[in-house]
């Protein structure tokens, strides 16, 4: 069974300070997500990595996916109130359809002004 | 564009009674899933629709679950009866075709008494 750990499952921050996301697994998958989901409403997806070693950025978001493809992370610089939600990491199977994704519990982040 | 539609947003009942939860994807989209998230834990696909085939419902309860999409477009999930662990949101997601970006309803939050 595939599965995703995340780390932490909490962060509470004050405005302007950074953070980093962990999201691992023993297992290899062909891309991976990252989503952000507030209170009362469905993921959204930020991005979504396919290749080995991958960086993204998104503003101050920063997202790298794993040279063997088996982890990633999310860096947030100079963290906002705006940016307060669950963020959830969710790997895609090699031969599986693109909503058939392993998600992780998450990380609920609080960013306090 | 319009998003994901769901209803109700909320629903209690109590054990061993029926439930139904409605979806109306975005226009177009020819892939609709329902994912079950339970408190704390990230989203768990049920099912997943090409227009109004199932292409994979290897983790819906099919004892007391069941889903269809009518005529490609809409979809509903009953659950019947319902069980204490069934308690959760039931998320609605579609996409355009199933390697394409997954957009996410409100979800419909059901409590079991």
């Amino acid at each position: 069974t595939q599965l995703l750990e995340q780390s932490p499952q909490f962060l509470s921050i004050q405005e302007g300070e950074n953070l980093t996301v962990y999201c691992n697994s023993s297992s290899v998958f062909s891309s991976l997500q990252w989503y952000r989901q507030e209170p009362g409403e469905g993921p959204v997806l930020l991005v979504t990595v396919v290749t080995g070693g991958e960086v993204k950025k998104l503003k101050r978001l920063t997202f790298q996916f794993g040279d063997a493809r088996k982890d990633s992370s999310l860096h947030i610089t100079a963290a906002q109130p705006g940016d307060t939600g669950l963020y959830l990491c969710a790997g895609g199977s090699y031969g599986g359809s693109q909503g058939n994704l392993i998600f992780g519990k998450g990380t609920k982040l609080s960013v306090k002004p | 564009e319009a998003g994901v539609a769901q209803s109700p947003r909320y629903k209690i009942i109590e054990k061993r009674q029926s439930v139904a939860f409605w979806c109306n994807p975005i226009s177009g989209h020819a892939t609709l899933y329902w994912y079950q998230q339970i408190l704390g834990q990230g989203p768990k696909l049920l099912i997943q629709f090409q227009n109004n085939g199932v292409v994979d419902d290897s983790q819906l309860p099919k004892d007391r679950f069941s889903a269809e999409r009518l005529k490609g477009v809409d979809s509903t999930l009953k659950i019947q009866p319902a069980k204490l662990e069934d308690s959760a949101v039931y998320l609605c997601a579609s996409s355009l075709y199933s390697t394409g970006e997954l957009f996410f309803g409100e979800g419909s939050r059901l409590t079991v008494l």
